[in-house]
């Protein structure tokens, strides 16, 4: 079974520029996350989707960051414009519907902001 | 969400076991025990999952006593391979939505 793909993996940007992330989650799997890890620290949740619809968006900086999933099935993240602080992993995963516990990750993205 | 409370950090050597204790006080009726695993450069990985007394699968055991407020990971004869942050997550299943948030994790440092 593949797993959870992302790209790119690595991006260097300068700050103010935009940039897109690009998940393509596990076939069927109905719930997709995306979180942010900054150095040291454990993913945070940025947006959950069920399907399409958006679950959970709260600790999204919306004034900057957007996402979307379409046709239920792959996911975009956008960061425009990015700041220093952006700097960070983020990580896509998903989980089939039902289930209380396992979700997938990818190998995430990293992005530096200069 | 049951707030998680855990060691920042445990150190120990190959063939020894390693036990991570995590504490949720409010965890509630519904809720379940997960335990994720990070190695650098990649994204968590799930490992263990109960609801009370015992679990356990090829890669570790899960103990939670029967109040559920603690919960005890533990890695059998670990190797250096083992070290990896570990984090522990309450997720409920009151609602449908399935959030899954991770706190700061318990990095364990596997020694020769």
């Amino acid at each position: 079974e593949a797993g959870v793909a992302q790209s790119p993996r690595y991006k260097i940007i300068e700050k103010r520029q935009s940039v897109a992330f690009w998940c393509n989650p596990i076939s069927g799997h109905a719930t997709l996350y995306w979180y942010q890890q900054i150095l040291g620290q454990g993913p945070k949740l940025l947006i959950q989707f069920q399907n399409n619809g958006v679950v959970d968006d709260s600790q999204l900086p919306k004034d900057r960051f957007s996402a979307e999933r379409l046709k239920g099935v792959d996911s975009t993240l956008k960061i425009q414009p990015a700041k220093l602080e952006d700097s960070a992993v983020y990580l896509c995963a998903s989980s089939p519907t039902g289930t209380r516990g396992e979700a997938f990750f990818g190998q995430g993205t990293r992005l530096t902001v200069v | 969400l049951a707030k998680t409370t855990q060691p920042i950090s445990m150190d120990s050597y190959e063939g020894q076991e390693v036990n991570i204790t995590c504490s949720h006080n409010n965890i509630a009726t519904n809720d379940y025990i997960t335990w994720y695993q990070q190695f650098p450069s990649q994204g968590p990985r799930f490992i263990i999952q109960g609801y009370k007394t015992k679990v356990t699968n090829e890669v570790a055991s899960l103990f939670i006593p029967a109040d559920r407020k603690s919960s005890t990971l533990s890695l059998p004869r670990v190797s250096l391979s083992d070290t990896a942050v570990y984090y522990c997550l309450v997720r409920t299943t009151e609602t449908n939505d399935y959030k899954l948030s991770f706190g700061a994790g318990t990095t364990v440092t596997v020694r020769a």
